[in-house]
């Protein structure tokens, strides 16, 4: 079975102040993706990242960084220096080996930037 | 290349009724997934098309049925449509030439709202 749990519902930060997304994730498939997923008030899934099964490498996009790690199952999101663009809802998804396309997502986390 | 459109945006029915929504993937992507967000189901896979074959399905009833044409472009058919059919239904366009691609590009959405 594949599942993904993001236990924070909201999260509510200061301009500037750093803060980290957390995502847990089980599954039996030994290749899988886990992604994350950006939907502002629009409405659309703005893709963020994808992180293969077998890549442990931790990446950092300007002010984004991700860390995977398969011993915790946790695939974690860090947004440093916040901004008030950055309010909007966080999605982690998984996608199996074998499962086409299909993604599982997490329950999402608002995030709110208080300027 | 244009991104993943949904038409329309925006729908109105009644209880009762029957609706298609329509998904025209990014130009090459063969593999079209719809979902279904609600507030308190969150995002949930509904089927997977590729190659005009449905290639996954998720958990939901025989009144959700999709479709996928030549061109790779995709309709959803909800029947006998139920209060609790009303939300946003995203579709998402992949590129499965190969599986370092696997990655969901997300369409705006068809919002449903069932009276």
């Amino acid at each position: 079975a594949q599942k993904v749990t993001q236990a924070q519902t909201e999260i509510s930060v200061v301009e500037k102040e750093d803060v980290t997304l957390d995502c847990v994730y089980e599954t039996r498939d030994t290749t899988y993706y886990l992604f994350w997923y950006k939907q502002p008030p629009s409405g659309e899934l703005v893709f963020l990242i994808r992180r293969n099964s077998f890549d442990e490498q931790n990446e950092i996009s300007g002010r984004y960084s991700w860390n995977f790690q398969k011993s915790t199952s946790s695939f974690n999101f860090t947004i440093t220096a916040s901004q008030v663009v950055d309010s909007a809802v966080y999605f982690c998804a998984l996608s199996g080996s074998n499962t086409g396309n299909q993604f599982y997502f997490g329950t999402g986390t608002s995030l709110t930037v208080i300027p | 290349k244009a991104g993943v459109t949904q038409t329309p945006r925006y729908l109105i029915k009644t209880r009762g009724q029957q609706v298609t929504l329509s998904c025209s993937p990014i130009s090459g992507h063969r593999s079209v997934s719809w979902y279904q967000q609600t507030p308190g189901q969150g995002l949930q896979f509904l089927f997977e098309y590729f190659s005009e074959t449905q290639r996954n399905k998720g958990n939901f009833p025989g009144r959700f049925s999709g479709r996928q044409f030549s061109n790779s472009r995709s309709e959803m058919n909800v029947s006998t449509l139920e209060l609790g059919d009303s939300a946003l239904y995203l579709c998402a366009s992949s590129d499965t030439t190969r599986d370092s691609y696997r990655q969901g590009f997300f369409g705006p959405g068809t919002r449903l709202t069932v009276l």
